[in-house]
């Protein structure tokens, strides 16, 4: 079975500055993905970004990018510049591909960060 | 991305009786719907996974039978609370996916109270 975990429950950065959180995970397969979803107080989950395991490089969007560590099974999120917007509670997730077991994802704990002004 | 609709997004009802959430995939077809329930402060638990035309895979220690799951047609899923208890209250959240996506897309939840 997999698991994820995210060891930071709460986090605050200033606006424009950067601030990472933490995921790391646990699987036996070598072929899976990796996600990072934003969930605000409206409580819509929002993917923020992706990352397939087999690519080396790490995936990036805008503001956002990740710090993708297959050997040591960790995949961090870097929020440059943050946002008043970007205050939310963070998920990272895992799922193994489509064919394996559909887009069942296993979530981590959260982060609950605050962009403060 | 694919659009997914939940509703109702909030419902009170009363101890004992039951309540439906229906998730609809607007744009695309869902092979695939999950059921997500969610406490709050915490992380998102997955319930059930519901394939179009087939009963639905329900995870270790979900009741199949208090957490009805219909996913009759390809662009609607239901989840039925049957017989709701406070305990039931909890945001219900759910996913769709189709053969063409590359990742599910998500509903935007429905809180539930059961008084």
């Amino acid at each position: 079975a997999q698991t994820v975990t995210q060891s930071q429950p709460e986090m605050s950065v200033q606006e424009a500055e950067t601030v990472t959180l933490s995921c790391t995970y646990d699987t036996s397969e070598n072929n899976y993905y990796l996600f990072w979803y934003k969930q605000p107080p409206s409580r819509q989950m929002i993917l923020v970004i992706r990352q397939e395991a087999y690519k080396q490089q790490n995936a990036t969007e805008n503001r956002f990018s990740v710090n993708f560590q297959k050997a040591a099974k960790s995949f961090s999120l870097k929020i440059s510049d943050s946002q008043l917007g970007d205050t939310a509670m963070y998920f990272c997730a895992f799922t193994l591909p489509r064919e394996t077991s559909g887009s069942r994802l296993t979530f981590g704990e959260g982060t609950q960060l605050t962009v403060n002004p | 991305g694919a659009v997914v609709s939940q509703h109702p997004s909030r419902v009170i009802c009363k101890s004992g009786t039951s309540v439906k959430i229906e998730c609809r995939s607007l744009d695309f077809q869902a092979t695939t719907m999950f059921w997500y329930r969610q406490f709050p402060k915490k992380s998102l638990m997955l319930m059930a996974t519901s394939n179009e035309g087939s009963k639905a895979t329900y995870e270790q220690g979900v009741e199949k039978d208090k957490f009805l799951i219909n996913h009759a047609s390809l662009t609607l899923s239901t989840l039925t609370v049957t017989s709701a208890h406070p305990e039931d209250s909890s945001f219900y959240i759910c996913s769709a996916e189709g053969h063409l996506n590359t990742e599910a897309f998500f509903g935007q939840g429905t809180r539930l109270t059961v008084v």
